[in-house]
């Protein structure tokens, strides 16, 4: 069974400062991960899209990677804004099973003035 | 449209009524995604539609639980005889590569109440 745990829970940092989320999977046999991030009250929002044969991608100031070996992710938020704050998500789609992703619990940042 | 896009965005209930639940995916794509997030958990899949078919219904929590989508479109997700623990925010997703690497967008949800 493919679980997904995102460390820390909860992360306060002041504006202007780089930051990195992480993540990790405990079965590499995937097909990709997908970071999102999610406001209070609303749905989820596509950040970046990892495929298992990639190592990264970037989307303006943020970077995700991906270690499939070691069943590790991280997303990367260079030059942090209060607008940032949000609940971010990763999500793994394992082979053998590519109808569904398996979401991990979050990390709530917040970006302070 | 845009966007997925659902609704109603919110609905309160007594329990023991039924309530049907309604998106509306990104034009042309053919794979839709039902789930559930309940207050202080994470997401949970319930039902992949690969366009009218629905491959996986592994997540239906019961038999209270069905979904159907028609003409490779709008789905609707059906709830009967609504429990309390049913209350949460149901989200649906859609996607248009192949199901082993397509990108998933969601919509905004729809918040269920039951009293």
């Amino acid at each position: 069974k493919q679980e997904v745990t995102q460390i820390p829970a909860a992360l306060s940092v002041p504006e202007g400062e780089n930051l990195v989320l992480n993540c990790s999977f405990t079965d590499s046999a995937i097909y990709n991960l997908q970071w999102f991030r999610q406001d209070p009250g609303k749905g989820l929002t596509s950040l970046l899209l990892i495929q298992s044969s990639q190592r990264e991608q970037t989307s303006g100031r943020l970077n995700a990677s991906l270690d499939k070996s070691s069943g590790r992710s991280t997303l990367y938020i260079a030059a942090s804004q209060p607008g940032d704050s949000a609940t971010y998500l990763c999500a793994v789609r394992r082979t053998g099973t590519a109808s569904k992703l398996t979401f991990g619990t979050g990390t709530r940042l917040q970006v302070t003035l | 449209g845009a966007g997925v896009s659902q609704s109603p965005s919110n609905k309160v209930t007594e329990k023991g009524k039924d309530v049907e639940l309604r998106c509306d995916p990104i034009s042309g794509h053919t794979a839709l995604y039902w789930y559930r997030q309940s207050l202080g958990q994470g997401l949970e899949f319930l039902i992949y539609f690969q366009g009218n078919s629905a491959p996986d219904k592994s997540g239906l929590p019961s038999d209270r639980f069905s979904a159907e989508r028609t003409g490779g479109s709008v789905s609707t997700l059906t709830i009967q005889r609504t429990q309390q623990e049913d209350s949460a925010v149901y989200l649906c997703a859609s996607s248009l590569a192949g199901v082993r690497t397509g990108e998933l967008f969601f919509g905004e949800g729809s918040r269920l109440t039951v009293l």
